[in-house]
């Protein structure tokens, strides 16, 4: 039972270059979502969708794109990188919960640590 | 608006000493969970704890104990007889709705010395 896998652990991009960071899960969980972590500022949103084929944005996504074709795999491209998306990147996931009295939380992935040079 | 502010940005502490981690959040909304998750130095987050709005009950797990407080926005986590491996980075979130719209704290850096 992996949880959630996020791939690369670690990423060097030059300015201007595109990539994918790879997001998957194999607990069949509709919910997943993309955070970025930066210094002093928590976890903030970048991304969500709540099944295969929904989407929407969150508080920073800017710069980021998502798509959702399966269950499983919910992949954050970055079209033409910049040094502020240097970041570390995490992936959650869930089940859709009964909101307030059922809910229970999120498994995240490792983290994709992304240096933009 | 969402808030939740951890003010001490670093706890360092030697071994066998309590640590308590505060946590102050705002929200307008009369239902929403907290969180506490822990990250070690190999970066990953782990979740320790969760409390929802109606559950003011306080806890004790092993070495660790919440205390929730509705009055001050408060739920203040605390690490009794601390050990090197608790070295870590410590997260406060709150989430008020079914979206997964987290807003974490910006987290503190606790440091366990032998």
């Amino acid at each position: 039972n992996a949880g959630v896998t996020q791939t690369p652990k670690f990423q060097v991009l030059k300015t201007g270059q595109s990539m994918t960071l790879q997001c998957a899960q194999d607990m069949n969980h509709e919910y997943m979502s993309w955070y970025r972590q930066d210094p002093g500022m928590g976890l903030r949103l970048i991304h969500y969708s709540v099944g295969a084929g929904i989407t929407d944005q969150g508080e920073v996504p800017n710069g980021y794109n998502v798509s959702r074709s399966t269950t499983e795999d919910f992949p954050l491209r970055l079209l033409s990188a910049a040094p502020s998306q240097t970041s570390v990147y995490f992936c959650a996931s869930r089940e859709i919960q009964t909101w307030p009295s059922g809910y229970y939380g999120y498994t995240f992935g490792s983290g994709t640590r992304l240096t933009v040079v | 608006a969402q808030k939740v502010t951890q003010a001490q940005t670093e706890i360092s502490v030697v071994e066998k000493e309590d640590v308590t981690l505060d946590c102050v959040y705002e929200t307008r909304d009369t239902t929403y969970y907290l969180f506490w998750y822990k990250q070690p130095p190999s970066g990953e987050l782990v979740f320790l704890i969760r409390r929802n709005s109606f559950d003011e009950q306080n806890e004790i797990s092993g070495r660790y104990s919440w205390n929730f407080q509705k009055s001050t926005s408060s739920f203040n986590f605390t690490i009794t007889a601390s050990q090197v491996v608790d070295s870590a980075v410590y997260f406060c979130a709150l989430l008020t709705d079914s979206w997964g719209k987290f807003q974490f704290g910006a987290g503190t850096q606790v440091v366990v010395t032998p």
